[in-house]
């Protein structure tokens, strides 16, 4: 079975600051693996996913992750934080047989101190 | 796109009621998707339709919980009875097969209280 481990349910940076969010994967098979993020009281939204090709993602409101296969790793990362990035992020993992199913983590809080 | 819309956005309902939550999904999009989101279990996968046919039904919790889909642009998710245990966030989510994308799309959510 997949899984997913985010380290840290809260993370709080500066405005400015680097934004490093970790994530690492459980797979018997070759994964793909995203990053949504969910604002207050909205659904999610994607950011990036690894789904074999490059392996430094990325994605939208200049994040980026790297796919590490050896140390089952796909963290997410900003060099420079800004408030509107104040919110919850997921890793998820899915299969190639059945990529249409997602397994969560239990998500990453970031908040952003002026 | 209006992109995928779910009603009601809030229900608080007493225990035993019966509950229904609605879903439409974004146009040409051939799966569909209902999560759970509660602070305790996180964001869980309930059930996921291919082509309006259902194809993992394994996260859903209980006989209580029925999950429909009679067209490509509707779904339903309906808990009877309601208990209180039962108060999440219920997703419904949406995607297509185009290339490598498995980009899943979702709506607001509804914010379910049973009282």
């Amino acid at each position: 079975a997949q899984s997913v481990t985010q380290l840290g349910s809260h993370v709080s940076v500066s405005e400015g600051a680097l934004v490093l969010l970790r994530c690492n994967y459980s797979s018997s098979v070759p994964p793909y693996l995203f990053w949504y993020v969910q604002y207050p009281n909205q659904g999610l939204q994607l950011l990036l996913k690894y789904t074999s090709a490059a392996t430094l993602v990325k994605g939208i409101n200049g994040f980026e992750a790297e796919f590490k296969k050896s140390e089952t790793s796909f963290h997410l990362t900003k060099p420079s934080a800004h408030m509107s990035d104040a919110a919850e992020y997921f890793c998820a993992v899915s299969d190639r047989r059945g990529a249409q199913k997602l397994v969560f983590g239990q998500g990453t809080r970031l908040t952003i101190n002026p | 796109d209006a992109g995928v819309i779910q009603s009601p956005r809030h229900e608080v309902t007493e225990m035993g009621q019966e509950v229904t939550l609605r879903c439409k999904p974004i146009s040409g999009h051939d799966y569909l998707f209902w999560y759970r989101q509660t602070m305790m279990r996180g964001l869980e996968l309930l059930i996921y339709f291919n082509n309006n046919v259902p194809i993992d039904d394994s996260g859903m919790p209980e006989d209580r919980f029925s999950a429909k889909m009679p067209n490509a642009s509707f779904s339903t998710l309906k808990i009877q009875p309601s208990e209180p245990r039962d108060s999440a966030v219920y997703f419904c989510a949406s995607s297509f097969i185009a290339g490598i994308s498995y980009e899943q799309y979702f709506g607001p959510g509804t914010r379910l209280t049973v009282t």
